[in-house]
C-alpha cells in the first residue's frame, strides 16, 4: 500500500518566485517525515525532518516544511527559489513495519530565469 | 570520510548473468538499507540490515539476496539477472534511532 503520495509530478517556477511541493502520507499514528532532494546524477540528500514538537521545522538550504496532522500532510515550501534549487525533492515516511522507509514518487521541479 | 560509496558505478549484465552490487560507509552506522529508482516509482526499499549479520527484506525483495558480514559493507546480489531489474540502485545508511539516511551516488545496472 502506497504510504505516501506526492501529486505534483512536476512543477516549474519562476526564479525568485515561492515553492510549495505537496506530501500526504496515509498511517495511522504519526511517523517520522522526512524531505530529501535529490540533484541530477547524485544520490539524496536529507533537507529536514519531523520527529515530533514543532510542527514548523527548518532544515538546509533555507527551505522549510509544516507538518498537520488533520490534513496528514508534510508540505515542503521555500519562500524565494534559486535556480541552483532544481531537482527532484521525495517525500518519505518511517521507519515502519520494522524498520522499513516508504518514499514518494517525487516532485521534478524546473526553475526558470 | 568518504562517506558512502558504491561499486561499480555503472554496469551492464546481460540476462541471466549473476553480479554483486558492493555498498560501504565509513560512519559507524548500525543501519543499512538497498534501493531501487525506477521512473515515476521513487525509491523502493529491496532489503536491509540493522546490524551485522542480520538481514531484512524491504517492499521489492524478489530476485535480490544480501549480506552484511562486515558493518560497514552492505552488498546486494543478484543470481540471474532479468531485464525488470534495470534500475539505479541506491545504497544508504543510518544511525541507530536517528533515521535520517545517508545515500550513495547510485549504481546504474541496465540488464539486456
Amino acid at each position: 500500500a502506497q504510504s505516501v503520495t506526492q501529486p505534483d509530478i512536476h512543477i516549474t517556477v519562476s526564479e525568485g518566485a515561492s515553492l510549495e511541493l505537496r506530501c500526504n502520507y496515509s498511517y495511522g499514528a504519526t511517523p517520522y517525515l522526512f524531505w530529501y532532494v535529490q540533484s541530477p546524477g547524485q544520490g539524496l540528500q536529507l533537507l529536514l525532518k519531523y520527529f515530533s514538537g514543532d510542527t514548523l521545522v527548518q532544515g538546509i538550504k533555507g527551505f522549510e516544511a509544516e507538518f498537520k496532522r488533520s490534513q496528514s500532510s508534510f508540505n515542503l515550501r521555500k519562500p524565494s527559489v534559486h535556480w541552483s534549487d532544481a531537482a527532484e525533492y521525495f517525500c518519505a515516511v518511517g521507519p515502519l513495519t520494522g524498520n522499513q522507509f516508504y518514499f514518494g514518487t517525487g516532485t521534478s521541479l524546473t526553475v526558470i530565469p | 570520510n568518504a562517506g558512502v560509496t558504491q561499486t561499480p558505478k555503472f554496469r551492464v549484465l546481460k540476462t541471466g548473468q549473476s553480479m554483486t552490487l558492493l555498498c560501504a560507509q565509513d560512519m559507524n552506522h548500525e543501519y543499512m538499507y538497498w534501493y531501487r529508482q525506477d521512473p515515476g516509482m521513487g525509491l523502493r526499499l529491496i532489503h536491509y540490515s540493522v546490524g551485522e549479520g542480520t538481514t531484512a527484506k524491504g517492499e521489492v525483495p524478489d530476485g535480490y539476496n544480501v549480506s552484511r558480514l562486515k558493518k560497514q559493507n552492505f552488498l546486494l546480489g543478484l543470481e540471474s539477472a532479468a531485464p525488470s531489474q534495470t534500475s539505479v540502485y541506491f545504497c544508504a545508511s543510518s544511525y541507530v534511532g536517528a533515521y535520517e539516511q545517508y545515500f550513495g551516488p547510485g549504481t546504474r545496472l541496465t540488464v539486456t
